[in-house]
């Protein structure tokens, strides 16, 4: 088992750009989710899935779109990346109340 | 003021120290959480308790639902276990699927 992981581990953008960011998990969770760690704050929810087809808006969803068109894969897109959204994002998936993380993908919007 | 609270932020400990990280919140919750953070960035899942105690190798995690208060205790602390120790809280108001996270504490184990 891969467990969970995510594609790509780095990415340097320039404002405006856009890209996807991949989490694909092996161990058949119903939930996933994303999430942002920046210096000095704690994990911020972007967005997460309760299932297949589903998606829904965490505490920070500006600025970010999702999909879980397959129950292994949930999508971040940034649209038309901000410097504000240079970050960590981290994904994870849960079948109970425990989550399972990804390794991360830095994201430097320049 | 944070509804999840850590302390301290920091910590450096010579190994073979008993080491004590504490989690402080304020509001109902139905789950607590700790994971730790490596240098390098993976996050994992290090004890889910909603009450008393649970040990796995050296390490205890302890909560007390009324004080709203947990500690993560790690015996005979070693270099590998340096690293950042996040706290999150699962309210049982709400959606319960969401997490309220603390800001970790960075740990240092200096041989």
């Amino acid at each position: 088992n891969a467990g969970v992981t995510q594609t790509p581990k780095f990415r340097v953008l320039k404002t405006g750009q856009s890209m996807t960011l991949l989490c694909a998990q092996d161990m058949n969770h119903e939930y996933m989710y994303w999430y942002r760690q920046d210096p000095g704050m704690g994990l911020r929810l972007i967005h997460y899935s309760v299932g297949e087809g589903t998606t829904a808006k965490g505490e920070v969803p500006d600025g970010y779109n999702v999909s879980r068109l397959k129950k292994q894969n949930f999508l971040l897109g940034l649209e038309s990346a901000a410097p504000s959204q240079t970050s960590v994002y981290f994904c994870a998936s849960s079948i109970s109340y425990e989550q399972y993380f990804g390794p991360g993908t830095r994201l430097t919007v320049t | 003021k944070n509804e999840v609270e850590q302390s301290p932020q920091n910590l450096t400990a010579q190994e073979g120290e008993f080491i004590t990280i504490n989690c402080s919140y304020s509001v109902g919750i139905s789950a607590l959480h700790w994971l730790q953070q490596h240098p390098g960035g993976g996050i994992v899942s290090l004890f889910m308790l909603s009450s008393g105690k649970k040990k796995h190798g050296r390490l205890i995690a302890t909560i007390n639902i009324q004080e709203k208060h947990s500690s993560l205790h790690i015996t005979a602390s070693h270099p590998r276990d340096s690293a950042v120790y996040i706290c999150a809280v699962r309210a049982n108001a709400g959606n319960n699927r969401k997490l309220i996270w603390g800001l970790g504490t960075s740990l240092a184990v200096n041989p």
